[in-house]
């Protein structure tokens, strides 16, 4: 049970190129979601999920891009990299109260981004 | 939109000795969840203890525990017997019921723990 992963840890961009971060978990958790955490600061939610072939924004969604066609997975891609994306983005995973779960997040352990 | 505010951007605490961090909070929400999470130098996001707040009673976590004050939307931590692993980033965050992807942070708390 490998619980959260993400890959890569390490990346670093140019600005305009685009990549997808990888997040998978093996956990069965309905919901998931993408935040980044900037130099500093708490985290801040870019776009989540509550079940495969849903996804909605969140508070920082501009410049990237989610899909969730399996429950298991939930990539997010930059679609043209910036330095103000530079950051560490986290994946997070959830089983709400309704579904038997705790409503809990449990957290990836994250990607750290530079875009030169 | 909710915000939660840690007013303590360092703290440091002798090994063994008590500390609390601070947390305040802003909701029109009644029914909520509160979190408390710890992020040491590995930045792995490990949750430390959580409240709801239609609970009266106070969440206790062997070492950690809350003072929850709802009405003045307060949520603060107390480590007691202080360990050298317990230096590390604190956020506290903010969970509307039913909205279990969208957690608010705080800023974050740096605690030392000194030998």
């Amino acid at each position: 049970n490998a619980g959260v992963t993400q890959t890569p840890k390490f990346q670093v961009l140019k600005t305009g190129q685009s990549m997808t971060l990888q997040c998978a978990q093996d956990m069965n958790h309905e919901y998931m979601s993408w935040y980044r955490q900037d130099p500093g600061m708490g985290l801040r939610l870019i776009h989540y999920s509550v079940g495969a072939g849903i996804t909605d924004q969140g508070e920082v969604p501009n410049g990237y891009n989610v899909s969730r066609s399996t429950t298991e997975d939930f990539p997010l891609r930059l679609l043209s990299a910036a330095p103000s994306q530079t950051s560490v983005y986290f994946c997070a995973t959830l089983r709400p109260l309704g579904g038997g779960g705790t409503d809990t997040q449990y957290f990836g352990p994250g990607t750290r981004l530079t875009v030169l | 939109a909710q915000t939660v505010t840690q007013s303590q951007p360092e703290m440091s605490v002798q090994e063994a000795e008590t500390v609390t961090l601070s947390c305040t909070y802003d909701t029109s929400e009644n029914n909520y969840y509160l979190f408390w999470y710890k992020q040491p130098p590995s930045r792995q996001m490990i949750l430390v203890i959580r409240q709801e707040a239609y609970k009266q009673q106070n969440a206790t976590e062997n070492r950690f525990s809350v003072n929850f004050q709802k009405a003045a939307k307060s949520f603060s931590l107390k480590i007691s017997d202080s360990q050298l692993g317990d230096t590390a980033m604190y956020f506290c965050a903010f969970m509307k019921l039913m909205a279990g992807n969208m957690l608010t942070f705080g800023g974050g708390t740096r605690l030392m723990v000194k030998p």
